[in-house]
């Protein structure tokens, strides 16, 4: 069955950097794409970005750009997100999700259980 | 970017009745590329429906979607207890509307 563990939940001061692990199992990880979406307390969906599994092509939320960075390990079929100058305001549950596009991001299936961040000084 | 409006903002009903939900968008949205994911307290959000009006896997045909352009609706026909959440639209891609809240009377 198809399975996104993400890593354990994380405390920062601001200004540092963040990375969140997604590991995939019980599909071919290189035929999807993983999504990556995040959201503040008591608050709605933000949608950060997307990285194709197949070939690591990112697109990123315009708001984030130059923030955040995305990549995959295929020979372990996990996913990672990095979001660096850590403010108050990225204090979140971030979600990895499998996006069913390589090429482009698209819908998304499955979801990691999702990891709590919290920036704090 | 494209925004998405959800209306209303919260929608108090009791089982049985009928939902409807309303998302627009600022501008024409291709209707292949408009997603509805419901959340319940304290888990991920599920795919509901994507392209506009197909449901995704094991979604019941109470779920259904419509629209094209700039209005999409995402209809529940008859509200079972365990629709109670809050749903979201999404053009693929990119941000999500700020939800609609459908909340037990």
């Amino acid at each position: 069955q198809v399975q996104l563990v993400q890593s354990g939940a994380e405390v920062k001061k601001p200004g540092a950097s963040v990375k969140v692990s997604c590991k995939a199992s019980g599909y071919t990880f290189t035929s999807y794409g993983i999504s990556w979406v995040r959201q503040a307390p008591g608050q709605g969906l933000e949608w950060m970005g997307w990285i194709s599994a197949y070939n690591g092509n990112t697109n990123y939320a315009q708001k984030l750009q130059g923030r955040v960075t995305m990549t995959t390990d295929t020979s372990t079929s996990t996913a990672y997100m990095e979001l660096r100058s850590l403010r108050s305001d990225d204090t979140a549950v971030y979600y990895c999700a499998r996006d069913l596009c390589t090429s482009c991001p698209q819908k998304v299936d499955y979801w990691g259980q999702g990891t709590l961040v919290t920036v704090s000084s | 970017e494209i925004v998405l409006t959800q209306s209303p903002g919260t929608l108090s009903l009791s089982p049985g009745e009928r939902a409807t939900l309303s998302c627009r968008a600022s501008q024409s949205v291709s209707s292949s590329y408009l997603a509805w994911y419901q959340q319940k307290p304290g888990q991920a959000p599920r795919l509901l429906i994507y392209g506009a009006s197909s449901r995704a896997t094991g979604i019941p045909d109470r779920f259904s979607g419509s629209g094209s352009g700039t209005d999409f609706t995402l209809t529940i026909s008859r509200l079972e207890p365990e629709d109670f959440a809050v749903y979201y639209c999404q053009q693929y891609g990119s941000q999500f509307g700020q939800g609609t809240k459908v909340e037990i009377k």
